[in-house]
């Protein structure tokens, strides 16, 4: 069972564009929200969070939008850059047991320059 | 700070025997977390560990196991591999175990290939 969905499976974007990633959540005990990155040859690294008592979370250039009545939330990374190309993962995890997170099955995103 | 360290980083073992892998968390790290990583699946939580008891548990067989010291080191034991097994496998730390959103800080991996 898929619990975390997210699309698209990969992105091409141009150098200071937006980038959009979606995902979407079945179970509504899900209370935190956490996006990672992930460059080849390393571990994900959390990029930014976000609990469902908020709709929007902005850090620097990443911003997450949270709808918790459609169980949808989105990754916004605005003014691309090369830098940002890697594998992106959405994530879902309940405070009950917060070490197990659960896994969207991430975007690879490429931004061109 | 040094961050989690995984040995080996790459592994190579043939169907029917078992390999162990090892994680050093984050130093005063008490939590430490397994995940596969596959292509197909992605990404899978196997277990957690804190104050060296399993804390949470995935959805993988028996022939996946761990355990952790007294140190918060972690090893993770699949025996009676299969090519299936082939997969990245992430350790996590953090500060606490469940119950507490800690972020959790990955290592590298070890890349196991199953011939």
């Amino acid at each position: 069972q898929q619990q975390v969905k997210q699309s698209p499976q990969s992105l091409i974007v141009q150098k200071g564009g937006i980038s959009i990633i979606n995902c979407a959540y079945e179970n509504t005990a899900f209370d935190y929200f956490p996006w990672y990155q992930q460059f080849p040859g390393k571990g994900p690294a959390l990029l930014i969070a976000i609990r469902p008592d908020v709709s929007e979370k902005k850090e620097g250039r990443f911003t997450i939008s949270f709808n918790k009545s459609a169980k949808q939330f989105s990754l916004h990374i605005m003014d691309s850059q090369p830098g940002d190309s890697a594998t992106y993962f959405c994530a879902a995890s309940k405070r009950s047991s917060a070490s197990k997170i659960i896994f969207g099955s991430g975007t690879r995103l490429s931004i061109r320059p | 700070k040094a961050g989690v360290t995984q040995t080996p980083r790459y592994l190579i073992k043939t169907r029917g025997q078992q390999v162990t892998l090892s994680c050093s968390p984050i130093s005063g790290h008490r939590s430490v977390s397994w995940y596969q990583q596959t292509p197909g699946q992605g990404l899978q939580f196997l277990f957690e560990y804190f104050s060296e008891t399993q804390r949470n548990k995935g959805n993988f067989p028996g022939r996946f196991s761990g355990r952790q010291f007294s140190n918060s080191r972690s090893e993770m034991n699949v025996s009676t591999l299969e090519l299936g097994d082939s997969a990245l496998y992430l350790c996590a730390s953090s500060l606490m175990g469940s119950s507490s959103y800690n972020e959790q800080f990955f290592g590298p991996g070890t890349r196991l290939t199953v011939l």
